[in-house]
């Protein structure tokens, strides 16, 4: 079982859709949560942070439930520009450990 | 400022031969990692140095595979001899300023990567 697992899509939603991915994480020790964003044959680029009490940056909001080791992006009002794969991260002492990706394409 | 350069962004050899990676992290940062990008496994951790001291190498695949960093502004990531099944993108990154509080290790920056086809 990988350690950090999700849906690897793709997600085909139009334009102006909201969307949602999930990712869970296996070792109850990460101690810090992330969404990376990586365009076709890019780099990763830190979307953004996850916290405890859920947070929001414009369109995008994140949240985890450490309980259930889960964590979630929803994407509000999607633009063509967010096509892109987007990669749940999970911090391990000084590791940062990636999760596959999940495919999203926003069609017009 | 210059992010994480990488070279070459592309490199094709043939089964045998050494291949070597090249990396200058941001200026400043003392963390640098090594990453692999496969269809089949994803971004995978290979590597990682502090202040130039490797810390973690326990996702080298094999003894096939080595990385040195020299300095401060310098890391390679070699493969000797290379396979087919080597043949991947490999990411450097670094982080984290010098003085800042640990918490802050968190945000990685990447190079464009080295697209490399084993043949």
């Amino acid at each position: 079982r990988k350690e950090v697992e999700q849906d690897p899509g793709p997600f085909n939603v139009p334009e102006g859709a909201t969307v949602a991915f999930n990712c869970t994480y296996s070792n109850s020790a990460s101690q810090s949560f992330f969404w990376y964003r990586q365009d076709c044959r890019k780099e990763p680029k830190l979307l953004m942070s996850v916290y405890s009490s859920g947070n929001e940056d414009g369109r995008f909001t994140a949240q985890l439930n450490r309980a259930s080791q889960y964590i979630s992006l929803l994407i509000r009002d999607s633009k063509l520009s967010d096509s892109a794969t987007y990669l749940c991260v999970v911090k391990r002492g000084n590791k940062l450990v990636f999760g596959a990706g999940t495919i999203l394409r926003v069609k017009s | 400022d210059a992010g994480v350069i990488q070279s070459p962004r592309h490199e094709v050899t043939e089964m045998g031969q050494e291949v070597t990676l090249r990396c200058k992290p941001i200026s400043g940062h003392d963390y640098l990692f090594w990453y692999r990008q496969t269809m089949m496994r994803g971004l995978e951790l290979l590597i990682y140095f502090n202040n130039n001291v490797p810390i973690d190498d326990s996702g080298m695949p094999e003894d096939r595979f080595s990385a040195k960093m020299p300095n401060a502004s310098f890391s390679t990531l070699k493969i000797q001899p290379s396979e087919p099944r080597d043949s991947a993108v490999y990411f450097c990154a670094s982080s984290r300023p010098r003085g800042r509080a640990l918490s802050t290790n968190e945000k990685l920056f990447f190079g464009s990567g080295t697209q490399l086809s084993v043949l």
